[in-house]
């Protein structure tokens, strides 16, 4: 079947620099996309989220792209903070289904 | 906002118990999803109901049975916990239709020895 996937396991990023987290997707028929922010030990948390006829939206430090000619979203976090250091998930979905597929997950680890 | 509540954030039971993982929404969600996630293996999903006494199976439902006996309420169920099924539960929900993000809960860290 088709799935979501990412393409760096691991991020290391100095406090204060921008952030950017990758997303590939393979079903050319996904037309929603969502961020997710999981810390440890706790349930992942909605970021930002994207409609297929969208290519950017903002939110507060937050950008998400989506290039839907070679199938990848990324999530950009401008001056990045210790409280980012987190597992980033990336998910799609389609049809307003409701049903959504999940990749793989980003450790973004932020050096002070 | 929603919020969906698990009811134990740790637990350890031995092999062969039978062991109820509870999850509640109060935002009167149709929809509530039942994953695990494990290392390098990311979020699978186990079972997922679209409404009261409705189940369907997921991608990984040996072992495991659900009940969805009012709107609120999904419970996971390990007929026969075994220690593979040691792992995070995440219990999710959303409302039909349109489009929404799962909104999930802290998650149930269920260790089996």
């Amino acid at each position: 079947g088709e799935s979501v996937g990412l393409h760096l396991p691991t991020l290391s990023v100095q406090e204060g620099d921008n952030s950017i987290i990758n997303c590939a997707y393979s079903n050319s028929a996904s037309d929603y996309f969502i961020w997710y922010k999981q810390e440890s030990g706790k349930g992942p948390q909605f970021i930002i989220d994207i409609r297929s006829n969208m290519d950017k939206r903002q939110g507060q430090r937050v950008t998400v792209l989506l290039n839907k000619t070679v199938k990848h979203l990324s999530l950009q976090i401008a001056a990045t903070q210790p409280g980012d250091s987190a597992v980033y998930f990336c998910a799609e979905g389609y049809n307003a289904g409701n049903m959504l597929t999940f990749g793989g997950g980003t450790r973004l680890m932020v050096k002070p | 906002d929603v919020k969906v509540t698990q009811s134990s954030r740790y637990l350890v039971k031995r092999t062969g118990e039978k062991v109820f993982l509870e999850c509640v929404q109060d935002m009167d969600h149709e929809n509530m999803f039942w994953y695990r996630q494990d290392p390098g293996l990311g979020l699978r999903l186990i079972y997922f109901s679209y409404d009261v006494k409705m189940k369907e199976k997921g991608d990984i439902p040996e072992g495991y049975s659900v009940s969805r006996e009012k709107k609120e309420r999904f419970s996971l169920i390990l007929e026969s916990a075994s220690t593979n099924q040691t792992s995070m539960y995440l219990c999710a929900s959303t409302p039909p239709g349109a489009y929404y993000g799962y909104t999930f809960g802290s998650g149930t860290r269920l260790t089996v020895v």
